[in-house]
C-alpha cells in the first residue's frame, strides 16, 4: 500500500553542483506532476510527464531544471549548477487519470527539501 | 489566468470548537475541482476533500465539510470538532482541465488546548 515515494528526504548541495530528485508514483498512477514550494508560500506546478513523455512544462524554469521519467524507474526532477534561490520543498504528486478533472486528487509524496549552501 | 485566494495567513481554534478557513478563487471555466490539503509540521501534503464544480451538494468527509457557495466563487473548509492534531497549514487548490493544481498561499491553523 506504498504511496508516492520521493527520495531523498533531504538534500543538502553547495552552489554550482547538481541535484537529483527522485519519485517514484503510486501503484497504477503513470502521471507525475512536480511542485515547488518556497517558504512561507503555497506549492507551484513546475512539470506534468508521463511515462516517456513530457506533456506541460509550463512551470519550469528554461534553465538548469529538466526532469523526466523514463519507461523503467522512478521520475527524475534534475537541477544543474544549483543556486541558493533553488532552496525549497519540491513535491511530487501522482494521479490515476490525467490532468486534474474528476475527483481523483493528486497523492502527493513526503517531498524532498534541497539546501544550497 | 486561474487565482485562488487564501485571506487568511493564520487562524486560532478552542479544542472542540468549529472553524472555518476561506478560500476564493477566480475562473471563467465552468468545469472545475476545487481540493483542501493539510500540511502538518512534518511537511507531507494530505488530500482532505474534494468539490466539483457541477457537484449539486456541499462536499462532506468526518469532520471537513466544504461550503461552497459557486455564485461567489468561494469554496471555504468548515473543521467541525477541533482536534489539537488539526493544528497545521491547510491549503486550498484548484484545478480545470489543465495539468496542474493552482495553490492558495495557506492558512495555519492552531489548535488551542
Amino acid at each position: 500500500n506504498a504511496g508516492v515515494m520521493q527520495n531523498p528526504r533531504h538534500l543538502v548541495r553547495r552552489r554550482g553542483q547538481e541535484a537529483r530528485l527522485r519519485c517514484s508514483p503510486m501503484k497504477g498512477h503513470s502521471h507525475v506532476y512536480w511542485y515547488r514550494q518556497l517558504p512561507e508560500e503555497g506549492l507551484k506546478f513546475m512539470v506534468y510527464l508521463q511515462k516517456e513523455n513530457i506533456i506541460d512544462e509550463s512551470g519550469m524554469p528554461k534553465e538548469r531544471f529538466s526532469a523526466e521519467f523514463p519507461k523503467e524507474g522512478p521520475s527524475i526532477l534534475r537541477i544543474q549548477q544549483v543556486v541558493r534561490g533553488d532552496s525549497a520543498a519540491y513535491f511530487c504528486a501522482s494521479s490515476p487519470l490525467p490532468g486534474t478533472m474528476s475527483n481523483q486528487p493528486q497523492h502527493f509524496g513526503d517531498g524532498t527539501r534541497l539546501s544550497i549552501l | 489566468a486561474q487565482k485562488i485566494t487564501q485571506t487568511q495567513p493564520g487562524m486560532f481554534v478552542q479544542e472542540k470548537e468549529a472553524v472555518t478557513l476561506d478560500c476564493t478563487y477566480d475562473t471563467s471555466d465552468p468545469s472545475y475541482g476545487l481540493f483542501w490539503y493539510k500540511q502538518p509540521s512534518s511537511g507531507e501534503m494530505i488530500f482532505l476533500i474534494y468539490q466539483g464544480s457541477y457537484d449539486q451538494q456541499n462536499a462532506t468527509e468526518g469532520r471537513y465539510s466544504l461550503n461552497f457557495q459557486k455564485a461567489r466563487k468561494s469554496a471555504n473548509l468548515v473543521i467541525s470538532a477541533s482536534q489539537l492534531g488539526d493544528s497545521a497549514m491547510y491549503f486550498c487548490a484548484f484545478s480545470n482541465t489543465g495539468n496542474q493544481f493552482y495553490f492558495g498561499t495557506g492558512t495555519s491553523l492552531t489548535v488551542i488546548p
